[in-house]
């Protein structure tokens, strides 16, 4: 069964660094690419970026550009989000999940959601 | 970027109505377009992809058309578990930017 694991609940002061995490099981990790989609509190959804831990090619949106990094340790399947320098307007639900290498690119596999809070 | 406009915004139907949401994308997107559903507090859930293809384990009553710049997902008869926010996503060129929603409500 195709899973993806999120991290919990995380609740930051502005200013403070976070890495949140998503654990694929269930298939091959490396064959597949992984994005971060935000929800801001009341709002739609957002791309962010996809990485594909296969040879860690990485794909950032202009507004998240520099904004995040996207990462993944191939060796136990798992990829990440963090950020250097958390702002209140950073609080949201952040979603991980899947979509194939090559064909249509949809998010076939989704996480649980982490909801990040940042309020000082 | 691609831009992605949702309409209606909001919409109110009854069970057993046929609903139809449109999706137009700011260029052509070929049939690069997926449709999600997200009921609150859950995670999105895949419908539709590349336009028209039925998601595996979705129920026959939605479905896709659609290419180029204007796309529509299609309720044939609502049922009560379809009350929820409906999404398209182009995926044509990244940043694979999603519409800005439908919440569907019952009237």
């Amino acid at each position: 069964e195709v899973q993806l694991v999120q991290s919990g609940a995380e609740v930051k002061k502005p200013g403070e660094s976070l890495k949140i995490s998503c654990k694929g099981s269930g298939y091959s990790f490396t064959s597949y690419w992984i994005g971060w989609v935000r929800q801001m509190p009341g709002k739609g959804l957002e791309w962010m970026g996809i990485i594909y831990p296969g040879d860690s090619d990485t794909r950032y949106s202009p507004s998240f550009q520099g904004q995040v990094t996207i990462s993944a340790d191939k060796s136990i399947s798992t990829a990440y989000l963090q950020w250097s320098s958390l702002k209140a307007s950073d609080t949201a639900m952040y979603y991980c999940a899947r979509h194939p290498r090559d064909g249509y690119n949809f998010f076939d596999y989704w996480g649980q959601g982490t909801l990040v809070t940042v309020s000082s | 970027d691609i831009q992605m406009t949702q309409s209606p915004s909001s919409l109110s139907a009854s069970v057993g109505d046929r609903v139809t949401i449109t999706c137009r994308a700011s260029q052509s997107i070929s049939s690069y377009l997926n449709w999600y559903q997200q009921k609150p507090g859950k995670a999105p859930k895949l419908l539709i992809y590349a336009a028209s293809s039925l998601q595996s384990g979705v129920p026959s009553r939605f479905s896709g058309s659609g290419s180029g710049t204007d796309f529509t997902l299609t309720i044939s008869s609502l049922q009560p578990e379809d009350f929820a926010t409906y999404y398209c996503q182009q995926s044509y060129s990244t940043a694979y930017s999603f519409g800005q929603g439908t919440k569907l409500e019952i009237k």
